[in-house]
Parts: structure tokens; C-alpha cells; sequence
């Protein structure tokens, strides 16, 4: 059964505004770490924030910010200010703690294209 | 920083041919990850080592095997290749340490193309 999912296949949004991408996820175990990576057309994958389930703030990075809502199993990335360079795949993953290997299963991911 | 890196970067290879691919981990890191990542598709975990043991399998085909070295590097390696193996596939690298977060690290990626 598919642990992660992202029901946005594509999205656009307008520089300089806001966008929100949904990620929810489904586990037993309740110490597990949500990640968001992005992955331009070049192909390399980039961490951008890490949220740990009993983080008790929801974590920020920069322009990045994740929305998490333990209750409802949901961790979204919230980019403010799009920038052109923003256009790309973005990959929810989750690692639980009782993976010892420290595996990341992902979602299927979203595809963030910024309009000028 | 020094970063994962990943030789080599781009692989063709006919069917039923073999290929290595080779994984530096980023210094002092001990946990290496090995994940396939086909056409559209998310990465999906194939196998991992921490310090030179195997401490996890995924879905990883029979055909290939892995293994991580003395000096931590690791080789991934693929046998009787299949169309359907053409893909891109990470290495990743942590430090597991005793924190329950460990950053993974991805290096470039190697673009495997069978034919």
C-alpha cells in the first residue's frame, strides 16, 4: 500500500506568489521523519526541509516551510515567493523509525512550473 | 563540501549485458543507500549497507547485487540487464549516528540506458 501520497500530479503557479504542495502519509509507527526533495530536469535530488514527528513547530527553511498536521497525516511544503528556478519535481518521503536501514519511501511526486 | 559522487554519470548498455555502477560516499559517512528511479517515476529503495554490512533490501531484482567496501565505497552491480532497467539510479549516504534524523545525501545519479 502506497505510505506517501502527493495527488498533485502537475501544478503551475505565478512568480512571486505562493504555493502549496499536499503530501499525506500513512504509517503505524509514531517516530518517523517527513522530507521534502526537489529535483530539477537535470536529474540530481536536493534536500530542501525535514520534519520529525514529535517536532512540536513545524519546520522551516528559508523560503520553505512545511504545514504539518500530524492528526490529520498530512505534511505539505509551502514555497512563498516562487522563483523561476522553483520549476521542478518536488518528492515528499518519509523514513520510519522502526527501519532500522533508514530507508525513504516517496511519493509519487508534483511537478511545480513557475509562470512569469 | 565534499558530496556523493557517482561514476559513471551516463551508461549504455545492450540487453543481457552487465554493468557497475560505483558510489563514494561523502567522508566519514557510514550508511549508503542504492534507489532506482525509472522514467516518471518516484524513486523506489533497492538496498542499503551500514558500516560494509547489508542492513536493508528492497525490491532489487536478483540480478543485482551490491556491496559496500573497506573504504566505504559501494558497487551496485547488474547482470543479464533488462530493457525495463533503464533507469537513473541515486546513491545516497548518512551518518546514522543517534539522531533519528539523517539527512541522506544524493549524489548526481547514474543514467542507465539499456538497449
Amino acid at each position: 500500500a502506497q505510505k506517501i501520497t502527493q495527488t498533485q500530479p502537475g501544478m503551475f503557479v505565478q512568480e512571486k506568489e505562493a504555493v502549496t504542495l499536499d503530501c499525506t502519509y500513512d504509517t503505524s509507527d509514531p517516530s518517523y521523519g517527513l522530507f521534502w526533495y526537489k529535483q530539477p530536469s537535470s536529474g540530481e535530488m536536493i534536500f530542501l526541509i525535514y520534519q520529525g514527528s514529535y517536532d512540536q513547530q513545524n519546520a522551516t527553511e528559508g523560503r520553505y516551510s512545511l504545514n504539518f498536521q500530524k492528526a490529520r497525516k498530512s505534511a505539505n511544503l509551502v514555497i512563498s515567493a516562487s522563483q523561476l528556478g522553483d520549476s521542478a519535481m518536488y518528492f515528499c518521503a518519509m523514513r520510519e523509525a522502526d527501519n532500522q536501514g533508514g530507508k525513504l519511501i516517496f511519493g509519487q511526486g508534483t511537478e511545480l512550473s513557475v509562470k512569469p | 563540501a565534499a558530496g556523493v559522487i557517482q561514476s559513471p554519470r551516463h551508461l549504455i548498455k545492450e540487453k543481457r549485458e552487465t554493468a557497475t555502477l560505483k558510489c563514494y560516499p561523502i567522508p566519514r559517512h557510514d550508511t549508503v543507500y542504492w534507489y532506482q528511479q525509472g522514467p516518471g517515476q518516484d524513486p523506489q529503495f533497492l538496498i542499503s549497507f551500514y558500516e560494509k554490512m547489508q542492513s536493508d533490501k528492497g525490491s532489487i531484482p536478483d540480478r543485482f547485487s551490491a556491496q559496500q567496501f573497506s573504504d566505504y565505497h559501494s558497487e551496485l552491480n547488474m547482470s543479464s540487464l533488462e530493457l525495463g532497467d533503464s533507469a537513473l539510479y541515486f546513491c545516497a549516504s548518512s551518518s546514522r549516528g543517534t539522531s533519528f534524523y539523517n539527512e541522506q545525501f544524493f549524489g548526481p545519479g547514474t543514467r542507465l540506458t539499456v538497449l
